[in-house]
């Protein structure tokens, strides 16, 4: 049984660029959420999807966004790269219709120069 | 919105039984609380879940006090591939907009 895939694994991009990052959950699956993670600040929830509806969204400017598809797999955008957005993307699914219980993808690693 | 709080850091050796306490003190009704497990550059991994009591599993135990503002995650005879980062997670409802409220984690070091 395949696990979460997000692609790419690494990525460098410069300051002013955008990013779209690709989570693929497991089959069955219908809740994706993302999440960034920073030595400094651990995982920081960004968003939840639910049959392609945003259910939930957490502290992030609206340069952070997001989508689902009708096959459940999921993207999400960052525009107007800076400095700060360098860290570790990673997306979550899950079968239930709730937030636990997820099996997390191996993440994007995102720096941005 | 609930905040959980754990050690930063501890420290074991192999063969010793670990426990990791997070509090919870504004854990809503009907949340569940979660352990997860992370290694460097890897997303985590589930440990465990549960509501109340205890709950065991091939790989640890919880506990969780009747207040449930507590949780207590148990590591029995910890080996070095043990050394990780452990993450308690609690859910938070706000109306419709449920936030998921994840610790800083505890850095488990398992000494040889």
């Amino acid at each position: 049984k395949a696990g979460v895939t997000q692609t790419p694994r690494y990525l460098i991009k410069t300051r002013g660029q955008q990013v779209t990052l690709s989570c693929s959950p497991i089959s069955g699956h219908r809740s994706v959420s993302w999440y960034q993670q920073t030595p400094g600040q651990g995982l920081q929830f960004l968003f939840e999807y639910f049959s392609e509806t945003q259910r939930n969204k957490g502290n992030f400017p609206g340069r952070f966004s997001g989508r689902q598809f009708s096959n459940s797999r999921s993207e999400m955008n960052v525009s107007t790269l800076e400095l700060g957005d360098s860290a570790l993307y990673l997306c979550a699914s899950s079968k239930l219709d709730s937030n636990y219980g997820y099996t997390f993808g191996s993440g994007t690693r995102l720096t941005v120069v | 919105l609930a905040k959980t709080t754990q050690p930063i850091s501890m420290d074991s050796y192999e063969g010793q039984e670990v426990n990791i306490t997070c509090s919870h003190n504004n854990i809503a009704t009907n949340d569940y609380i979660t352990w997860y497990q992370q290694f460097p550059s890897q997303g985590p991994r589930f440990i465990i879940q549960g509501y109340k009591t205890k709950v065991t599993n091939e790989v640890a135990s919880l506990f969780i006090p009747a207040d449930r503002k507590s949780s207590t995650l148990s590591l029995p005879r910890v080996s070095l591939s043990d050394t990780a980062v452990y993450y308690c997670l609690v859910g938070d409802e706000g109306g419709n907009n449920r936030k998921l409220i994840w610790g800083l984690g505890t850095s488990l070091a398992v000494n040889p």
